[in-house]
């Protein structure tokens, strides 16, 4: 079955520092792969995508890049600041089926102390 | 600007009652979105609208039905709650249509609802 998986485990980083976040993904052929941010209370924000002929994407702090070799993305965030912490979402746009759907992983809780 | 607007913020239900969560979005988008999210499962699909006039199953589409009012407008519908329906609920819109789609979507605040 088709599965997205992202580490399910809070990431703490120190302020300053590059945080790379993960999603793997299985039984999928993606067209596009997107990242969202989700504040605690709110709905989620779209950030970043990167489509399966792309190796990376780069929009200010903000980094990802996708390996269909690996069935991987990888998302970074370069100087974090405080107001980095939220919990980051990948979602995948499938290639074949329909456009209309996206696939969404757990999302991964990101903290950046001082 | 308001984009995707979902009422009510807050509900509380007893069980067996219904009642219909309202989603509006006023960016002119073609495909509408209603999806659960839960500890641990992420957000999964409920039921989706690719076009007014058209709504499809998503991956937990049990104990809902939507209604694609018209462009602007997409309502999901507890017709008998459960405890199980205890959930944030989101509504989300996206513009594109067709093989080449981005579908990157716009959601709203959300819904939280308790069944007791």
């Amino acid at each position: 079955s088709q599965k997205i998986e992202q580490n399910s485990e809070a990431l703490n980083i120190q302020e300053g520092k590059t945080a790379t976040l993960t999603c793997n993904y299985t039984n999928y052929s993606p067209a596009y792969l997107q990242w969202y941010r989700q504040d605690p209370g709110r709905g989620p924000v779209f950030l970043l995508l990167i489509r399966e002929n792309e190796k990376e994407k780069r929009k200010e702090r903000l980094k990802v890049t996708f390996d269909t070799t690996l069935k991987q993305s990888l998302f970074h965030i370069t100087a974090s600041q405080p107001a980095d912490s939220a919990t980051y979402l990948c979602a995948l746009r499938p290639l074949e089926g329909t456009a209309s759907k996206l696939t969404f992983g757990t999302g991964t809780r990101l903290q950046v102390t001082l | 600007n308001a984009g995707v607007t979902q009422t009510p913020k807050f509900q509380v239900l007893k069980t067996g009652q219904s009642m219909t969560l309202q989603c509006a979005q006023d960016m002119n988008h073609n495909s509408m979105y209603w999806y659960r999210q839960d500890p641990g499962m992420g957000l999964r699909l409920i039921y989706y609208s690719a076009s007014e006039g058209t709504t499809d199953k998503g991956e937990v589409p049990n104990g809902y039905n939507v209604s694609r009012l018209n462009k602007r407008e997409f309502s999901l519908r507890l017709e008998s709650a459960a405890p199980s329906q205890t959930s944030v609920y989101f509504c989300a819109s996206s513009g594109t249509r067709g093989p080449g789609a981005k579908n990157i979507q716009y959601f709203g605040a959300g819904t939280r609802l308790s069944v007791l």
